[in-house]
């Protein structure tokens, strides 16, 4: 069966410091992977997703970058963090093929970032 | 442009009773539709999907129901169980990616 980490499973990060969040999925090959961001009260927010190893779209204009060093791996970072960018990140991971429901995405436990 | 749109954002249910929880969207391009449910600080787990060419899909205590000329859906939960309280989002699927609603607080009551 297909399992996705995420960790840390919280961070406290002051304004200004710099951001990496890992996420890697096992049991699967080529997955479709995610990044979200859901902000206190709100909805899901889609900031990047991948394809393949390389391929990065992103969908919202921020501060923040994402690479997809391996397969399995996908990576969120930031340079210097803002205060704005609190919230709790979401990865998720969907089959990359029409045939095996391509649309259902599978999420991981999450990261609640506190930047201070 | 919120494209999916969940206008209740709370409901409360008594055990046993069904909860009734809807969604509408705007882009016709949709191909499917997908509920999720959500715990405080945990990532949300798929519960049931449907595609737009059909209006009805059950699993178990759970049928979602799609109105496509309304772009109305709705997630029905028969009978409420107290684990069912929880945020459920209503998601639609468009070029490999989805777009969520805001969300709807489910409270199951004894």
């Amino acid at each position: 069966s297909q399992t996705i980490h995420q960790w840390p499973a919280t961070l406290v990060q002051p304004v200004g410091s710099p951001l990496s969040l890992e996420c890697t999925v096992e049991g699967t090959s080529n997955p479709n992977l995610y990044w979200y961001r859901q902000a206190a009260g709100r909805g899901l927010q889609l900031l990047f997703y991948s394809v393949g190893i390389g391929q990065i779209s992103s969908e919202v204009p921020q501060n923040l970058s994402a690479s997809r060093p391996q397969d399995r791996q996908f990576i969120l970072s930031s340079k210097k963090l803002l205060l704005s960018d609190s919230g709790f990140y979401l990865c998720a991971w969907s089959p990359s093929t029409e045939g095996l429901k391509y649309y259902e995405q599978y999420f991981g436990p999450g990261t609640r970032l506190t930047v201070t | 442009d919120q494209q999916v749109k969940q206008n209740s954002p709370s409901l409360s249910v008594q055990e046993g009773r069904i909860s009734i929880l809807n969604c509408d969207y705007t882009n016709s391009m949709f191909d499917y539709f997908l509920w999720y449910k959500k715990y405080p600080a945990e990532g949300p787990t798929f519960l049931i999907s449907i595609s737009s060419i059909k209006d009805k899909n059950e699993d178990g205590r759970f049928t979602v129901f799609l109105n496509k000329s309304a772009k109305h859906l709705s997630l029905h939960i028969v009978p409420s169980q107290p684990g069912d309280s929880a945020v459920y989002f209503c998601a639609a699927s468009a070029d490999y990616k989805l777009s969520f609603g805001a969300g709807t607080t489910v409270t199951v009551r004894a």
